[in-house]
């Protein structure tokens, strides 16, 4: 049971344009959405994230949308840039039995083409 | 800084030999987090210590054991592993403990090879 789903294993873009990753996810209980950036065999990099209570929040080239009613969420990248070619993981946050628990959606690999 | 050190950074064991992981943060952060990574799916929660205390186990055969000596060092003991154990092994802390949702800084893992 994928409780966090993200729904396109990939996606190419133009350089320069918008890059947009959409997550999914199930549990009422996530309050605390992340969105990591990840190349092979190196740990997760914090991108950006988002409390339950906003709807929107931005950090200059990325900007996070949450969609509660629909639990849904967006990144989007703009400009996109060749560096921004790699695996973006959406994690989300549930506090279970006082610690924080994230679970990670399947990951979408993003390509930046000059 | 938000930075988390793992060593080694490969390892290759024997199912019978005993190896640990070693994972050290300076960051003042109070949860600490072992994960696993197989090629092509996301990482997958295996343990939360917050402020030194084993909180969330999730279901994790015996042979990986971890410990907490301090605030600052998570370690996960290795033995009598299983070729499938073979993944990135990823050490995560954030800033907080208990009762509190927080953003998780990764280190780089370790590669773990069992033959």
């Amino acid at each position: 049971d994928q409780q966090v789903k993200q729904n396109s294993p990939s996606l190419s873009v133009q350089e320069g344009r918008i890059s947009i990753l959409n997550c999914d996810y199930t549990n009422s209980m996530f309050d605390y959405f992340l969105w990591y950036k990840k190349y092979p065999a190196e740990g997760p990099t914090f991108l950006i994230s988002i409390s339950s209570i906003k709807d929107k929040n931005e950090d200059g080239r990325f900007t996070v949308f949450l969609n509660k009613s629909a639990k849904h969420l967006s990144l989007h990248i703009v400009p996109s840039q060749p560096g921004d070619s790699a695996v973006y993981f959406c994690a989300a946050s549930a506090l279970i039995q006082g610690a924080q628990k994230l679970v990670f959606g399947q990951g979408t690999r993003l390509t930046i083409n000059p | 800084d938000t930075e988390v050190t793992q060593t080694p950074k490969h390892l290759v064991m024997g199912m019978t030999n005993k190896k640990s992981l070693k994972c050290e943060q300076h960051m003042g952060h109070r949860a600490m987090y072992w994960y696993k990574q197989k090629a092509k799916k996301p990482p997958e929660l295996m343990f939360v210590y917050s402020y030194e205390k084993l909180s969330i186990n999730e279901s994790v055969p015996s042979r990986f054991s971890p410990e907490c000596p301090n605030s600052s060092l998570l370690n996960l003991h290795l033995h009598a592993l299983q070729p499938e154990d073979s993944a990135l092994y990823l050490c995560a802390s954030s800033l907080r403990g208990r009762f509190s949702t927080d953003t998780q800084y990764f280190g780089p893992g370790t590669r773990l090879t069992v033959l």
